[in-house]
């Protein structure tokens, strides 16, 4: 398995909704990424988990929480976000330096 | 500060030219670099890394240290090239963190 596998593909959710987005890979990397990705624009970092420990948070607002249950999963549980928050959330993980990210194809998030 | 720059935003060519996306970057350590690529509705895929000096389809990019750039380039270009092209860095210090350049569109016309 090379892939990295992201759940569900497109959520639609209210303002008050609590929801989360999954991501999953079994290439035995050990470290996992979530960046956000707005139209016409370049990813942009959010968290950095690495051996499973969250090692970077990008200043990203409260309302976006991560978790990593395992070396194979990683979540990012949403609580009142706003419509702006809407965009392509990506997941990623990596080897090693040097190695490059394998991405997800991605969850198109949109808030109402 | 550490930045990736690519100064066009698109690239239009015709079939069977050669192209050339660019690619600048600053930063203090020894650079990472990378080149992925997105198409129409796919995810973003690894194209290039600068270590292992490969070719992929048909696509080189050489790291010139001196000049900061690690410019993406293909001799003829094919319609199928046609997508988003990123220019990446990590940064090291254990994080291994990646970041953008803002992306050069790549359109080949027949």
């Amino acid at each position: 398995d090379t892939e990295v596998t992201q759940t569900p593909k497109h959520l639609v959710m209210g303002m008050t909704n609590k929801k989360s987005l999954k991501c999953e890979q079994h290439m035995g990397h050990r470290a996992m990424y979530w960046y956000k990705q707005k139209a016409k624009k370049p990813p942009e970092l959010m968290f950095v988990y690495s051996y499973e420990k969250l090692s970077i948070n990008e200043s990203v607002p409260s309302r976006f929480s991560p978790e990593c249950p395992n070396s194979s999963l990683l979540n990012l549980h949403l609580h009142a976000l706003q419509p702006e928050d809407s965009a392509l959330y990506l997941c990623a993980s990596s080897q090693a330096l040097g190695y490059g990210y394998t991405f997800g194809s991605g969850t198109r998030l949109t808030v109402v | 500060a550490q930045r990736v720059t690519q100064p066009e935003k698109l690239l239009s060519v015709f079939k069977g030219a050669p192209v050339e996306l660019k690619c600048n970057y600053s930063y203090s350590g020894s650079p990472e670099l990378f080149w992925y690529v997105q198409y129409s509705r796919q995810r973003l895929q690894l194209l290039l890394r600068h270590i292992s000096r490969e070719s992929i389809k048909g696509f080189t990019a050489d790291l010139n240290k001196g000049e900061t750039s690690f410019h993406l380039k293909k001799p003829f270009a094919q319609e199928e090239d046609s997508a988003m092209y990123y220019c990446a860095l990590v940064l090291s210090g254990g994080y291994n963190k990646l970041i953008f350049g803002a992306g050069t569109r790549l359109a080949v016309h027949p």
